[in-house]
């Protein structure tokens, strides 16, 4: 069963940093791109990052970058997220999902349930 | 960089109608590249449709997608208890990969 499963939320104060992770498992990580979408409480879908299967290709949504990044480690079957200088609208569920491809431009085939990140003094 | 809107917010249907959800993207999608996605209350999102028409696996055959261009539709043919659901659209081939807004399907 391919199976994705987020760790690492919670709640943290503006301006510091928090790291999530996602571990993967049931189908082969490193054949596929692996990305970050996240939900604001009662809100839409909001992609936030991507990666290749090889780490060669990452894309960052302009509402994040330059304060997360996206990393992975196909020998532990895991994606991470790191997310620095957080601030109070960056609180939502992060969910980790698996791209149907390996480069990084596909469409989401697997969501994991969700960490959830809460931004707040 | 592709702005979605999706139309109607709010869809209020009875379970056995017809449901007709629109997504328009502010400049044409290249190579079919739209999915759509059904998400319930309290659950992860799922995927539905993939390249406009192609069902995820799983998916039954009440719900279809077509479109070209900038304009994408996604159609249940007869709505199930279980449909009952917020629907996105989403397109890719490109980075970013941009969701449109939803649209709500509820119970009249």
């Amino acid at each position: 069963e391919v199976q994705l499963v987020e760790s690492g939320g919670g709640l943290v104060q503006p301006g510091r940093s928090l790291r999530l992770s996602c571990a993967a498992s049931g189908f082969t990580f490193d054949d596929y791109a692996m990305h970050w979408v996240r939900q604001a409480p009662g809100k839409g879908l909001e992609w936030v990052s991507g990666i290749s299967w090889n780490s060669g290709r990452i894309d960052y949504a302009d509402s994040v970058k330059g304060r997360f990044t996206i990393s992975r480690d196909n020998a532990t079957n895991s994606l991470y997220l790191q997310m620095n200088t957080l601030r109070p609208e960056d609180t939502a569920l992060y969910y980790c999902t698996k791209d149907f491809l390996p480069v990084g431009i596909g469409w989401f085939d697997t969501w994991g349930q969700g960490a959830l990140v809460t931004v707040s003094s | 960089e592709i702005v979605l809107t999706q139309s109607p917010g709010t869809l209020s249907l009875s379970p056995g109608e017809r449901a007709t959800l629109s997504c328009r993207a502010s400049q044409s999608v290249s190579s079919s590249s739209l999915a759509w996605y059904q998400q319930k209350p309290g659950q992860a999102p799922r995927l539905l449709i993939y390249g406009v028409s192609i069902r995820a696996t799983g998916i039954p055959d009440r719900f279809s997608g077509r479109g070209s261009g900038t304009d994408f539709t996604l159609t249940i043919s007869r709505l199930e208890p279980e449909d009952f659901a917020v629907y996105y659209c989403q397109q890719y081939g490109s980075s970013p990969l941009p969701f449109g807004g939803g649209t709500k399907v509820e119970s009249k």
